[in-house]
């Protein structure tokens, strides 16, 4: 199976652009996470669910919306991009509930820029 | 309430000896303990976990990580750095039980492993 893949690798906005980062994952995890990672800092939650038509605010949601409609898809939607989200983007997931539900599996990354 | 500190924002060793990355936590609970590494423009890989059984935790390519509950710590070593351990890595702490909810993970701030040839 191909785990988690996140698109686009790279992208480059506009300040006041909206775009969608896309995540899906072949594994049945229940759990799927939104991180954004900073020069000299860990990773930070932005938004997560525990499954299908639920989600919930991570520690720094502001200017981010999710929705998960399947699955397997959990896309992270920017709605007017701001130079402060000039970040990296992770995707995670990994099993709710069970033994392993404490391994998170992660995404090769989205790089974006805003201007 | 929970943290995680690396001591060490960069580390470098010559090739073929000891690596030591050093990872102190503090926890009002038993925590679950990651190691994370993370190649250049890659996304993170899990090297090991410790999740209450052995104190010892062997991780793959040959890394393993001591729990030491007195010491509040979870230092990373490998016998003998090789060229493909440069990377970054992070060290991260968890409640060991969820009952939903968001993970409550707290990732370090990583350090940076620089292999001398």
């Amino acid at each position: 199976n191909a785990g988690v893949t996140q698109t686009p690798k790279f992208q480059v906005l506009k300040t006041g652009q909206s775009m969608t980062l896309q995540c899906a994952q072949d594994m049945n995890h229940e759990y799927m996470s939104w991180y954004r990672q900073d020069p000299g800092m860990g990773l930070r939650l932005i938004h997560y669910s525990v499954g299908a038509g639920i989600t919930d605010q991570g520690e720094v949601p502001n200017g981010y919306n999710v929705s998960r409609s399947t699955t397997e898809d959990f896309p992270l939607r920017l709605l007017s991009a701001a130079p402060s989200q000039t970040s990296v983007y992770f995707c995670a997931s990994r099993r709710l509930l069970g033994g392993g539900a404490d391994t998170q599996y992660f995404g090769p990354g989205t790089r974006l820029t805003v201007l | 309430a929970q943290s995680v500190t690396q001591l060490d924002s960069h580390v470098s060793v010559s090739e073929g000896t000891p690596v030591l990355l050093r990872c102190n936590y503090s926890s009002s609970y038993s925590p679950s303990l990651f190691w994370y590494v993370q190649h250049p423009n890659k996304g993170l890989q899990l090297l090991l976990k410790y999740t209450s059984a052995a104190t010892l935790v062997k991780g793959i390519n040959g890394f393993e990580a001591e729990f030491k509950k007195s010491e509040t710590s979870f230092h990373l070593t490998k016998p003998s750095a090789h060229m493909s351990d440069a990377a970054e890595y992070f060290c991260v702490v968890s409640p060991r039980l969820r009952r939903g909810g968001a993970d409550g993970l707290t990732f370090g701030k990583g350090t940076h492993l620089i292999i001398q040839p």
